[in-house]
């Protein structure tokens, strides 16, 4: 089955910037997604398509893929942004769509 | 504005039956491919099944294959989920959420995009 591997967990100031790594192998050759979840609220869709941000996302929400890696990075930290953070992608040879293990972002 | 409600979570035995559904509202529901995701308490998310536009065609995660039966109803733009063979581990909140956008001639968009708030299911004896 398809495993993307993600953090546990990634501290960072705020002001500074936070980069959410979600790997696998064959990663380059599939759209990668990212969801933030707050503490008792439902994943809100924070990125698609490697790079693209649906709309009410702030531009300091960033995606990038290089090689086995696809990365969230988030510019300009505010204690908001504190959640959990998934990567997510279709996976077409066994029909379905795994989820990283997530990582909790923690603005310190 | 689009919307999507989840109902029918509580409390079952193992091996019991419950069905959850979902309804949908501010959209075109029988354009969007529909899923059901999954979060066990203090876990993280896991795809549990998908069903396209017709409901002709449906995919599980390995872990409730045989036991859960995903269907939808376009008429009533209704997602449903029969979880039967419930076993404790499949304690979670359950999350509807569209996914892929098809119209006749193709089809894009294979992102989670919105989701419901979740219902509670708790298999305890």
């Amino acid at each position: 089955s398809y495993v993307l591997t993600q953090p546990p967990s990634v501290s960072v100031a705020p002001g500074q910037t936070a980069r959410i790594p979600c790997g696998e192998n064959n990663i380059g050759s599939k759209n990668v997604h990212w969801y933030r979840q707050k503490p008792g609220q439902a994943p809100v869709l924070v990125v698609y398509n490697d790079s693209d941000r649906p709309s009410g996302i702030p531009e300091r929400f960033s995606g990038a893929k290089s090689g086995n890696t696809a990365t969230l990075t988030i510019s300009r930290v505010e204690a908001g942004d504190e959640a959990d953070y998934y990567c997510q992608v279709w996976d077409g040879s066994s029909n379905q769509a795994p989820f990283g293990g997530g990582t909790k972002l923690t603005v310190l | 504005e689009v919307q999507l409600v989840e109902s029918g979570g509580g409390l079952v035995q193992p091996g019991g039956s419950l069905r959850l559904s979902c309804a949908a509202s501010g959209f075109a529901f029988s354009n969007y491919e529909m899923n059901w995701v999954r979060q066990a308490p203090g876990k993280g998310l896991e795809w549990v099944s998908v069903i396209y536009t017709s409901g002709r065609t449906t995919y599980y995660a390995d872990s409730v294959k045989g036991r859960f039966t995903i269907s939808r109803d376009n008429t009533k733009n209704s997602l449903y989920l029969q979880m039967n063979s419930l076993r404790v581990e499949d304690t979670a909140v359950y999350y509807c959420a569209r996914g892929l956008y098809c119209t006749s001639l193709s089809c894009f968009g294979n992102w989670f995009d919105p989701w419901g708030q979740g219902t509670r299911v708790t298999v305890s004896s």
